[in-house]
């Protein structure tokens, strides 16, 4: 199995501020990389898939980048809404797999 | 516009077999490149991948649950069907169905998941 790795865990930020997480696969996933937004009591929602493609109705405050093994997930000028946890999963093969969540909360 | 929902027992006791019905619309399931998955999440923790089955009949399951998990699909009723064997309660999740992209681009549409708890 392709294992994910996010960091951090778990991050504090304000309203307006510009937060970056990281995804780091345990071998070449190509740019089959997604992310998904999570907020409690509801379904993940899709918001980039193949690395850096936004999912329709996505804002463009989220970006997300990179190939092969390390990706990012930008947010920039965050909204009250975006608080909530951010997964990432490959695609390129499966199990596709899943990292363990970062939990983005408010400061 | 594509929708999916779960369907199935809320309660299972431990080494029944549970059996959830995915009812889908939007989409069909004989389109080149689409799939739909399984994928759950125990309460308070990640979500873990379990299955997903192609248009074409490929099936993937997750290795370490490949001897428990059957996935079938009934394209002309547009649902796809989970059988999970000898439940524990460590199984307790919410399972959610899902819409695979073409290409394996991601899971673009969920249900909104089905709480399965295992007690006795």
């Amino acid at each position: 199995d392709i294992q994910m790795t996010q960091s951090p865990s778990s991050l504090s930020a304000s309203v307006g501020d510009t937060v970056t997480i990281t995804c780091r696969a345990s071998q070449s996933v190509s740019s089959l990389l997604n992310w998904y937004q999570q907020k409690p009591g509801t379904a993940p929602k899709l918001l980039i898939y193949a690395a850096s493609s936004f999912q329709s109705g996505v804002p463009s405050r989220f970006r997300g980048s990179g190939s092969g093994t390390g990706f990012t997930l930008t947010i920039s000028s965050l909204q009250p809404e975006d608080f909530a946890t951010y997964y990432c999963q490959q695609s390129y093969t499966t199990p596709h797999t899943f990292g363990q969540g970062t939990k983005l909360e408010i400061k | 516009q594509i929708t999916l929902k779960e369907s199935g027992p809320t309660l299972v006791q431990p080494t029944q077999t549970l059996t959830l019905t995915c009812t889908f619309s939007g989409f069909s399931l004989t389109t080149t490149g689409v799939g739909v998955g399984w994928i759950r999440q125990p309460p308070g923790k990640a979500l873990e991948w379990l299955t997903v089955i192609y248009w074409d009949d490929d099936k993937r399951y997750s290795p370490s649950l490949k001897s428990r998990l059957t996935i079938t699909k009934d394209t002309s009723k547009n649902q796809v069907v989970l059988t999970v064997t000898n439940m524990e309660p460590v199984d307790t999740a919410t399972y959610y169905c899902t819409h695979l992209h073409y290409d394996n681009r991601g899971y673009s549409y969920w249900g909104q998941g089905t709480l399965v708890t295992v007690s006795s």
